[in-house]
């Protein structure tokens, strides 16, 4: 079983919030990956790392932003909630070296009123 | 910019039938993943196709990695009921960021 966790599971949140969405590794890894996904839709990669200190943003244009200050913690930030950022959040690790293998954690379905 | 795409969208099975997915790339790839997400899970990883025209088998499942590493595809002999799902595929340059397919939803009817 993997250790990646997110936090929270689901959040129901109003227009014009700030949140963050948690994501944590106990594995070590290296690469750390945040996925939006709608319902029976292909996941789509908004942003990514490469360790400590490194953050890029992927395909999906996204008005979110990520930090990576330790190795195990790759959190999530929406400034201002907007409805149209009402989906499924995933964050992925993956340990890169001897195996790209990502391993996803449960999910945040963020719902924005 | 990349693009994957998969083939069919949908696809529903008798219990016992073969189903097969198909991967397309509009660029060539370094190597290419497969995952399987269950209704209202998460993707969890199958297999990882590195070298041109591999093919790798996991029990009824046959993956392959075209000759020109822009297409690969996924066959299940037999299909089970415990094989429902959606089945992406995933794919890079090079990098560590990879660009999910957008995805087979396979149902099979018992």
């Amino acid at each position: 079983e993997a250790d990646i966790y997110q936090t929270p599971r689901y959040l129901v949140i109003g227009t014009g919030k700030k949140i963050t969405l948690e994501c944590s590794q106990t594995m070590g890894h290296d690469k750390m990956y945040w996925y939006q996904q709608d319902p029976g839709m292909e996941l789509h990669l908004i942003h990514y790392s490469y360790g400590v200190n490194s953050t890029e943003k992927g395909d999906l244009s996204s008005e979110s932003t990520v930090s990576r200050i330790r190795t195990e913690h790759f959190p999530l930030t929406l400034e201002s909630a907007r409805p149209s950022h009402t989906s499924q959040y995933l964050c992925a690790s993956s340990e890169g070296q001897r195996s790209n293998e990502q391993f996803f954690g449960p999910g945040t379905r963020l719902t924005v009123l | 910019g990349q693009q994957v795409m998969q083939i069919p969208q949908y696809q529903h099975v008798q219990e016992g039938e073969d189903f097969t997915t198909y991967c397309n790339s509009s660029t060539t790839l370094s190597n290419i993943q497969w995952y399987k997400q269950r209704p209202g899970g998460h993707p969890v990883f199958l297999i990882q196709l590195v070298k041109s025209g591999e093919v790798k088998k996991q029990k009824r499942l046959t993956f392959q990695f075209g000759e020109a590493k822009k297409n690969s595809s996924l066959h299940i002999t037999a299909t089970q009921t415990t094989d429902v799902g959606t089945y992406f595929c995933a794919g890079t340059p090079g990098t560590y960021k990879y660009i999910f397919g957008t995805g087979t939803r396979l149902k099979v009817l018992a």
